[in-house]
């Protein structure tokens, strides 16, 4: 079975505080994705990575970044995280950037920042 | 730049009844593929169906089914003989030729009722 795990389902935060949401797949996937998901905006890219080490912005990029050290984990950090990036925040993966390639998710991390 | 619509925020059918979610999509990719994503109130993403945009027949996988109206810029998800496990959100995404991620539509929310 596929399987994409995400370390945490819910995490309160303080504002401020820097912020690791982990994500692992164990499927040997080429590509893997961070969305963050909105009511009325559905889900949004944050940044993905087609290799290890290499990452790019997607559509929100600011306020995260991404880490890639292994083929297998893709970490999204907050830096300094605020109210606003209060979300649902889902991992993605999928084999490789075939235009028919799906993308398996993760169950989600709802984040709250207070 | 590669958009997706989906108008209907809400919908209900009746069990048993067929329903159609309706997606719109903007690209000037000739090559893309269109994706209908089902997120149950448990929060995991499940992929239903694809559609390439080369593809001569309308995709189908059980009771579901894409309309796939090429010249209409439209890829609406048809659900045959609802059943009330259906209850969930659904998004229409779409993936351009040579490009690693994957857009995401605002989202449909479907409740049938018994």
């Amino acid at each position: 079975d596929v399987k994409v795990t995400q370390s945490s389902r819910y995490l309160v935060k303080r504002t401020g505080e820097k912020v690791f949401l982990e994500c692992v797949q164990d499927m040997d996937h080429e590509n893997m994705f961070w969305y963050r998901q909105d009511p009325g905006l559905g889900l949004r890219l944050i940044y993905f990575s087609y290799d290890v080490k290499m990452k790019e912005k997607g559509d929100i990029p600011e306020g995260y970044s991404v880490s890639r050290e292994k083929k297998e984990r893709f970490s999204l950090i907050l830096e300094s995280a605020s109210t606003n990036q209060t979300s649902m925040y889902l991992c993605a993966s999928s084999l490789d950037g075939a235009t028919n390639e799906k993308l398996f998710f993760g169950s989600g991390t709802q984040l709250s920042v207070l | 730049a590669q958009k997706i619509t989906q108008t209907q925020p809400g919908m209900f059918v009746q069990e048993k009844e067929a329903v159609t979610l309706d997606c719109t999509y903007d690209t000037s990719d000739p090559s893309y593929g269109l994706f209908w994503y089902k997120q149950p109130s448990s929060g995991e993403m499940i992929f239903l169906i694809y559609q390439g945009s080369y593809d001569q027949q309308n995709a189908t996988e059980g009771r579901y089914s894409l309309n796939f109206q090429k010249a209409r810029k439209s890829a609406n998800l048809v659900i045959s003989a609802s059943q009330l496990g259906d209850s969930a959100m659904y998004f229409c995404a779409m993936r351009e030729n040579f490009r690693y991620k994957l857009i995401f539509g605002s989202g449909t929310r479907l409740l049938v009722r018994p």
